[in-house]
C-alpha cells in the first residue's frame, strides 16, 4: 500500500458525460501528479499541482482539467467523453518537487467510455 | 523531446534464469532514471532509481546502471523468481526539474517455475 488513495476504482459512463476522479496523496506530500495509462498511448504524464499551484503539464486535453484544494487532495475534471478516453488514471505523490524525487502511485481509476 | 525506449515484450523465462531488460533514453540535460513495477491489478512500485551518471541502482536483487555514453540504463537480475513476474516500466524524470515523469512502453515479465 502506497498510501496514495483513487476513488472510484472502476467508473462506466458514456459518450459525452463528465466524470471526477478523485486523490488523496500520502500524509505529508505537497506534489501530486496524474497520468493516464491506455493501451495506444502507454502511460502518459498529464499535469502536476505542488502545494495548490499548478507545476507542470503534460500531454493533457482541453476537455481534461484538474485542480489540488488547500487539503491537498486533487481532482481530474474528464468532460466531453470520448470512447478514446477509456484508460486507467493513476494519480501520484511526491514530498517535494525536485528532480529524482520519488513518485508514490495510487491504484488508478478504470475509466470505461461506452 | 524526451522518451524512453525500452525492449518489446512479452518476456518469458523459467526461474533462476537471468533477466535483462534494456532501456534507452534521449534527453535534453541530465535527468534521474528510475525502474518502476507494476503487479497485476496494482499501482506502479518504484524498483529502483539513479540520479546521476555511472550510479548504480539496485532494489530486491534487480540493478540497473546510469550509462551517460550509452544513454542507457538496463534492469538485471541474476535470478528471477516466480514472483518477479509483472510489468517493468523504464522512466526518466523531465530535467528541466519539473519531476513530471516520461515511460517506457512496459516490458511484461513472465517467469514459469
Amino acid at each position: 500500500d502506497s498510501g496514495v488513495t483513487q476513488t472510484p476504482k472502476h467508473l462506466i459512463t458514456a459518450t459525452g458525460q463528465r466524470v471526477t476522479l478523485r486523490c488523496s496523496p500520502r500524509s505529508g506530500d505537497l506534489s501530486v501528479y496524474w497520468y493516464q495509462q491506455s493501451l495506444d498511448q502507454g502511460l502518459q504524464f498529464l499535469i502536476q499541482y505542488y502545494n495548490g499551484e499548478e507545476r507542470a503539464k503534460g500531454n493533457i486535453l482541453e476537455r481534461f482539467s484538474a485542480q489540488q484544494f488547500p487539503d491537498l487532495h486533487s481532482e481530474l475534471n474528464l468532460s466531453s467523453l470520448e470512447l478514446g478516453d477509456s484508460a486507467l488514471y493513476f494519480c501520484a505523490s511526491s514530498v517535494v518537487s525536485g528532480r529524482g524525487t520519488e513518485q508514490f502511485f495510487g491504484p488508478g481509476t478504470r475509466l470505461t467510455v461506452l | 523531446g524526451d522518451s524512453v525506449t525500452q525492449m518489446e515484450g512479452p518476456v518469458t523465462l523459467s526461474e533462476e534464469a537471468f533477466l535483462t531488460i534494456n532501456c534507452t533514453y534521449t534527453a535534453t540535460g541530465y535527468p534521474s532514471l528510475f525502474w518502476y513495477v507494476q503487479y497485476p491489478g496494482e499501482g506502479l512500485q518504484l524498483l529502483l532509481k539513479a540520479t546521476k551518471a555511472d550510479d548504480k541502482g539496485s532494489n530486491k536483487g534487480f540493478e540497473a546502471t546510469y550509462r551517460k555514453e550509452t544513454t542507457s540504463f538496463h534492469l538485471e537480475k541474476g535470478s528471477v523468481q516466480v514472483s518477479d513476474s509483472a510489468v517493468y516500466f523504464c522512466a526518466l524524470s523531465d530535467p528541466t526539474g519539473a519531476n513530471n515523469l516520461f515511460f517506457g512502453t512496459g516490458t511484461r515479465l513472465t517467469v514459469i517455475p
